[in-house]
């Protein structure tokens, strides 16, 4: 079994939609990160945390450690919100990270 | 700042050569990592570096060695380069300045025939 199951695999949703990524891993960690990959590769840290709820702009991220869940929203989905997300728990101090599969997301305008 | 640079952007061996990855960056990052991305599998790291003179073995040492040579540069050697060793390769960063979230390189496609 994975130590970090993302669900679902793959999301096809219309623009404006409201968007949930879950996470959910098996290891204890000391943070979680959200990842987004783009299109043509390039990697780009969008949240991590601890704790609780973070919130940037559009995107929001909570984490409940106690069942090892976390979540991804997006508000108002727009075309260019189309990647693959990826949750990665971090263990140790040397924040180490697993890797979930991703999750690919189109969003159609 | 440039953040997290690689060189090259694309490389092709055959199988039995040697090449080294270079991987920089300009903000004060403790911490260096190398990561390998394939399809159906997701990103796993190779090795990391926690602080300038210490390296650690991740998920997929094997087949490759690393150096920090100094706070900025961490590199990746392929002593014998083989065919499983085909990836697209990822160097991040991460430190106090930036609250521990990881910044990536734009990575280096390999092919090895």
């Amino acid at each position: 079994k994975n130590e970090v199951e993302q669900s679902p695999q793959n999301l096809t949703a219309q623009e404006g939609e409201f968007i949930t990524i879950n996470c959910s891993y098996s290891v204890g960690i000391s943070a979680l990160h959200w990842l987004q990959q783009h299109p043509g590769g390039g990697i780009v840290s969008l949240f991590m945390l601890s704790s609780g709820k973070k919130k940037h702009g559009r995107l929001i991220a909570t984490i409940n450690i106690q069942e090892k869940h976390s979540s991804l929203h997006i508000t108002a989905s727009h075309p260019r919100d189309s990647a693959v997300y990826i949750c990665a728990p971090s263990k140790g101090g040397a924040q180490k990270l697993v890797f979930g599969q991703g999750t690919r997301l189109t969003i159609n305008p | 700042n440039a953040g997290v640079t690689q060189t090259p952007k694309f490389q092709v061996l055959k199988t039995g050569q040697s090449m080294t990855l270079q991987c920089a960056q300009d903000m004060n990052h403790n911490s260096m990592y190398w990561y390998r991305q394939d399809p159906g599998m997701g990103l796993r790291l190779i090795y990391y570096s926690a602080s300038e003179g210490t390296t650690d073995k991740g998920e997929v040492p094997n087949g490759y060695n690393v150096s920090r040579l100094n706070k900025r540069e961490f590199s990746l050697r392929l002593e014998s380069a083989a065919p499983s060793q085909t990836s697209v390769y990822f160097c991040a960063s991460s430190g106090v300045s930036s609250s521990y979230e990881q910044y990536f390189g734009p990575g280096t496609r390999l092919t090895v025939t």
